[in-house]
């Protein structure tokens, strides 16, 4: 059984950093395209950001992009988020995702979720 | 970007009814369109890929058409659990986007 576990996510002031992990059980994240997706309180899903099984390729969402790094730790079997430079609208639940591995982007396998809160 | 707009924001439905929930895109993503339910305090869960085929373990009650720019999800026949959240979500170029979700009530 496919499990995917997030960790990290704290209350930080703006302008701070966090790192959030997504550790894989029954699943070798290195096989798979991964992502981050986050949801504001109350809101929808907004895809953040993805990294390709390659590890060179990664994608972000504009309103992260040059703030956020997606990373992947082979030897440990996790994902990574680093999130620099916080803003209150970053604040959310973040979901680290598996792509279903269909050629375009969709995700089959989810996290439980790890809550950011930007604020002073 | 890929703008969905997802419609109703809201479907008031009865169980044991049929459910029609619309995605329109504001420009072609083939059949690259995925549904997701979500429940309260949960993660998304897929539905449907590649616009019509159901994901694993889903049941038949849910099925998906479209393509191009109209897509629906559409529930045959509405049990209790059925009702929350549903979003749809485009693969096809970046950003990756969702609809803003349409909310399935009693």
């Amino acid at each position: 059984e496919v499990q995917l576990l997030e960790s990290g996510g704290a209350l930080v002031q703006p302008g701070g950093s966090l790192r959030l992990s997504c550790a894989a059980s029954g699943l070798t994240l290195s096989r798979s395209d991964m992502a981050w997706v986050r949801q504001a309180p109350g809101k929808g899903l907004e895809w953040v950001s993805l990294i390709r099984t390659s590890g060179d390729e990664t994608h972000y969402a504009d309103s992260v992009k040059g703030r956020f790094t997606i990373s992947r730790d082979t030897a440990k079997n996790t994902l990574s988020l680093q999130m620099n430079g916080l803003k209150a609208e970053d604040t959310a639940v973040y979901y680290c995702a598996k792509d279903r591995g269909g050629g375009y982007y969709d995700f089959d396998q989810w996290g439980q979720g790890t809550l950011v809160t930007v604020s002073s | 970007e890929i703008v969905l707009t997802q419609s109703p924001v809201t479907l008031s439905l009865s169980p044991g009814e049929r459910a029609t929930l619309s995605c329109r895109a504001s420009q072609s993503v083939s059949s690259y369109l995925a549904w997701y339910q979500q429940k309260p305090g949960q993660a998304p869960r897929l539905l449907i890929y590649d616009a019509s085929n159901r994901a694993a373990g889903i049941p038949p009650r849910f099925s998906g058409s479209g393509s191009g720019t109209d897509f629906t999800l559409t529930i045959s026949s509405l049990e209790p659990e059925d009702f929350v959240l549903y979003y749809c979500q485009q693969g096809r170029s970046w950003p990756l986007t969702f609809g803003g979700g349409t909310k399935v009530e009693i």
